[in-house]
């Protein structure tokens, strides 16, 4: 299995409080996504990244940043968490730029703000 | 932009018995990588499958095989054979080969495996 952690595994916070989730790697790729379940919505994507410093929005962005200081690391933050930002999170990771032909995920993050 | 679409949420079958799970999407690009991904209830997201638009041959593994129509823009997943261990939510994803390589994916089936 790829080396992925998400940490951490679960968090129960407030409305109004800023969480950071962090998504490390040690693989090496270069691709590292952020992504959002929730029922009947399947996978959603946040945030990505290709690189160190280099991020791009996905489809659900508002209200998350993120950051990529090092190859290894991608943090996604919510600034000030909102019930409607309960889900359960993911990070990914891709082992080619040119084919992406797989996609490699952590075990995910239960946040419940409440 | 494009979309994927799970039209069952929900299905059920008995052990031994074969399933098959639909999807539809929808693109304007010619080549890409159609998924088929199991996440489990213990949360993992599992790769079952994978399909390469330019690539007519159906890919296989195992029990699980997928009927692929390109114009019809359709890519179906077949459990042959259905185990207990398949109890899952299926997920339904694509990505293109062009640009920003964003996965998308379908709301998701979830299979019950009865004994």
């Amino acid at each position: 299995d790829a080396g992925i952690t998400q940490s951490p595994r679960h968090k129960v916070t407030e409305t109004g409080t800023p969480v950071t989730l962090r998504c490390h790697q040690t693989e090496n790729h270069r691709y590292m996504y952020w992504y959002r379940q929730d029922p009947g919505h399947g996978l959603r994507l946040i945030h990505y990244s290709y690189g160190v410093k280099d991020t791009d929005k996905g489809e659900v962005s508002d209200g998350y940043s993120v950051s990529r200081s090092k190859t290894e690391d991608f943090l996604l933050t919510l600034e000030s968490a909102t019930s409607s930002q309960t889900s359960v999170y993911f990070c990914a990771i891709s082992e080619s730029t040119a084919t992406n032909e797989k996609l490699f995920f952590g075990s995910g993050t239960q946040l419940s703000v409440l | 932009a494009q979309t994927v679409t799970q039209s069952q949420p929900e299905m059920s079958v008995q052990e031994a018995e074969t399933v098959t799970l639909s999807c539809t999407y929808d693109t304007s690009e010619s080549n890409y990588y159609l998924f088929w991904y199991k996440q489990p209830p213990s949360r993992q997201m599992i790769l079952v499958i994978r399909q390469e638009a330019y690539k007519q041959q159906n890919a296989t593994e195992n029990r699980f095989s997928v009927n692929f129509q390109k114009a019809a823009k359709s890519f179906s997943l077949k459990i042959s054979d259905s185990q207990l261990g398949d109890t899952a939510m299926y997920f339904c994803a694509f990505v293109g080969r062009q640009g920003a390589q964003k996965l998308v994916f379908g709301q998701g089936t979830r299979l019950t495996i009865n004994p």
